[in-house]
């Protein structure tokens, strides 16, 4: 089956240092969505990019998809210890007949302060 | 806006029983989905319904999960008999049919342990 790899699995930074997670897609993206989940909470929506080549900022973060829509990056700037939580990507498969997401793996972000 | 509400938050029970859990989307959202999170991991999509009817459950192990969305609205979720393995959090999330709405509002889950 199709599947959305994630790297990587844990990262630990000090606070104030950048942090970046990476999704792979063997096949073709329609479009990928960037969710974070909090410990013990439940995934919640940050971001879609659609477009080739796409980069979408909120704040400290930095999102792209890439030229191939293939793959796709998640950048945060001088985390932050509420950027604590795992990161994932969910990726929409193109000639899918409903809107289904294939969730990677996710990254967990620990922020040592 | 209600988000998206489960019930019970958390159930414990032996190998062998039943548990089922309940979901009731935000209003208006036609496309409701049932995913399993293990921990350590990212959701697994279970099934999928559009209103009352099913659009894909091929993931979903249909000799011991069933899931059911009568009138379109509120879903059930029901595992029968349990494994050990069925140990995950079961998470709804809802969607809007139209092609703006694509974002998925998910409920705060329903953990499992199954002992």
């Amino acid at each position: 089956g199709q599947q959305v790899m994630q790297i990587p699995q844990y990262q630990h930074v000090q606070e104030g240092e950048d942090f970046t997670t990476y999704c792979n897609s063997s096949t073709t993206l329609s479009n990928i969505q960037w969710y974070k989940q909090r410990p013990g909470g439940h995934p919640v929506f940050l971001i879609q990019l659609v477009k080739s080549g796409e980069v979408k900022k909120q704040k400290r973060l930095t999102f792209q998809f890439g030229e191939a829509k293939k793959n796709s990056s998640l950048h945060i700037t001088a985390t932050q210890t509420t950027d604590v939580g795992t990161y994932f990507c969910a990726g929409r498969y193109s000639g899918a007949g409903s809107y289904q997401l294939t969730f990677g793996k996710g990254t967990k972000l620990s922020v040592i302060p | 806006e209600a988000g998206v509400a489960q019930s019970p938050r958390y159930k414990i029970i032996e190998k062998r029983q039943s548990v089922a859990f309940w979901c009731n989307p935000i209003s208006g959202h036609a496309t409701l989905y049932w995913y399993q999170q293990i921990l350590g991991q990212g959701p697994k999509l279970l099934i999928q319904f559009q209103n009352n009817g099913v659009v894909d459950d091929s993931q979903l192990p249909k000799d011991r999960f069933s899931a059911e969305r009568l009138k379109g609205v509120d879903s059930t979720l029901k595992i029968q008999p349990a494994k050990l393995e069925d140990s995950a959090v079961y998470l709804c999330a809802s969607r809007q049919r139209d092609s703006s709405g694509n974002t998925i509002y998910f409920g705060e889950g329903s953990w499992l342990t199954v002992v």
